[in-house]
């Protein structure tokens, strides 16, 4: 089965500044979906970024980038630029192309931005 | 266009009754998940319907729990009888098997409180 892994429970950033959130993920696929949630206090789950396997492009929404790599499998979301807004619990996920449609979350990265 | 409908937002009950909540998935998509959060155990896929089938139910903590998908447009999951260790944030989620890539979207969560 897929896992994904998201190594720090929790990180924090100044104002302004710029922080990446790791992810990494275990599959012998070749072709998949890659996503970054958002869940802030009011617990919403809201979409961030999402990036194709067979694209070798980082997507980028915004302040939002991602760092693919899929030789290494990780997955990493940058913020720029961050923002008292962006604090909340980020999830990465991962999607599987074939029959199924399952989704595969990791734990959530708790992210604090300090004035 | 709407999103993922949940109802209720809130639930407080007394242990041993029943619990139903509901979920109206995003019109069109043919896939429709059922999460459980706890700050325990974070994000737990509870169960999932492709085209009304469901797909894994690996996930239903035991036999109190029981999930219906009657048609596209309508699912519920049911706890009875409810104890206490069922408090959580129940999320549903849909998402489109077609089209690349397909994230999922979720409703606004119903927080249940088992006394």
């Amino acid at each position: 089965a897929q896992t994904v892994t998201q190594s720090q429970p929790e990180m924090s950033v100044q104002e302004a500044e710029t922080v990446t959130l790791s992810c990494t993920y275990d599959t012998s696929e070749s072709d998949y979906y890659l996503f970054w949630y958002k869940q802030p206090p009011s617990r919403q789950m809201i979409l961030v970024i999402r990036q194709e396997a067979y694209k070798q492009q980082n997507a980028t929404e915004n302040r939002f980038s991602v760092n693919f790599q899929k030789a290494a499998k990780s997955f990493s979301l940058k913020i720029s630029d961050s923002q008292l807004g962006d604090a909340a619990m980020y999830f990465c996920a991962y999607r599987r192309t074939n029959t199924g449609n399952q989704f595969y979350f990791g734990t959530g990265t708790s992210l604090t931005v300090i004035p | 266009d709407a999103g993922v409908i949940q109802s209720p937002r809130h639930e407080v009950t007394e242990m041993g009754q029943e619990v139903t909540l509901r979920c109206k998935p995003i019109s069109g998509h043919n896939s429709l998940f059922w999460y459980r959060q706890t700050m325990m155990r974070g994000l737990e896929l509870l169960i999932y319907f492709n085209n009304n089938v469901p797909i894994d139910d690996s996930g239903m903590p035991e036999d109190r729990f029981s999930a219906k998908m009657p048609n596209a447009s309508f699912s519920t999951l049911k706890i009875q009888p409810s104890e206490p260790r069922d408090s959580a944030v129940y999320f549903c989620a849909s998402s489109s098997g077609t089209g690349r890539p397909s994230p999922q979207h979720f409703g606004d969560g119903t927080r249940l409180s088992i006394l």
